[in-house]
């Protein structure tokens, strides 16, 4: 089935370790965004990406990195430099044909201890 | 800015009831607003997706209702059932960009027996 994927779904880190998310589409759509969320609040864009070996920076992309070497993956780093990644993480794509098909991934749950 | 407002934050009613969320949107111009439910520890799914000639659509239970001319949406749905407990999140992308989305911070959604 076409869908995205996002490994691992939980996920806990010691104080300055830095952890990559995986998000994995077969949807063959250009454009791939990651999102946080936290409780009681809307998603956050950390990064998004239009086009392979392209990426953007969102609204709070302090302390995290990402690559895109391939259209399917779009992986994001939480770097020791994230004062409060403890967080639930989502993926998406979104298709750039006609009104644009959005999915998202299962998230991914990061507990810092 | 682009802003999406929602309402109520927090939603209870019994098993069975009709309930009505609501969201309003500066964004502009306009192409479509997306409603998605997201349960807990879960991502979003895509409930429907509205373009600027669509006044009413209907998935199910779900009906969503579009007034592009006061900017307002509304999400309408029928007979609860349990499992409709979940974040509504009303979805606005803007049209000049293609890739820029603006959410809403969700309306959660609680249906007691």
């Amino acid at each position: 089935d076409g869908g995205i994927t996002q490994s691992p779904k939980y996920l806990f880190r010691k104080e300055g370790q830095n952890v990559t998310l995986s998000c994995e589409q077969n949807l063959n759509h250009d454009a791939m965004y990651w999102y946080r969320q936290d409780p009681g609040q809307g998603l956050r864009l950390i990064y998004y990406s239009q086009i392979v070996n392209d990426f953007q920076k969102g609204d709070i992309a302090e302390g995290y990195s990402v690559s895109r070497e391939k259209k399917e993956s779009f992986p994001l780093t939480v770097t020791s430099a994230q004062k409060n990644p403890t967080a639930f993480y989502l993926c998406a794509a979104l298709s750039t044909v006609g009104t644009g098909e959005l999915f998202f991934g299962e998230g991914s749950r990061l507990t810092v201890l | 800015k682009n802003q999406v407002e929602q309402s109520p934050q927090s939603l209870i009613i019994l098993e069975g009831k009709n309930c009505t969320l609501q969201c309003n949107y500066t964004v502009s111009p306009f192409s479509n607003l997306r409603w998605y439910k997201q349960d807990t520890g879960r991502g979003p799914v895509s409930l429907t997706i509205m373009t600027f000639s669509e006044n009413t659509k209907s998935n199910g239970r779900y009906t969503a209702t579009l007034d592009a001319d006061t900017k307002q949406s509304s999400l309408h749905i029928t007979a609860s059932q349990l499992s409709d407990s979940a974040s509504y999140i009303c979805v606005v992308p803007e049209a000049n960009s293609g890739y820029a989305l603006n959410f809403g911070k969700g309306t959660s959604l609680l249906v007691t027996p």
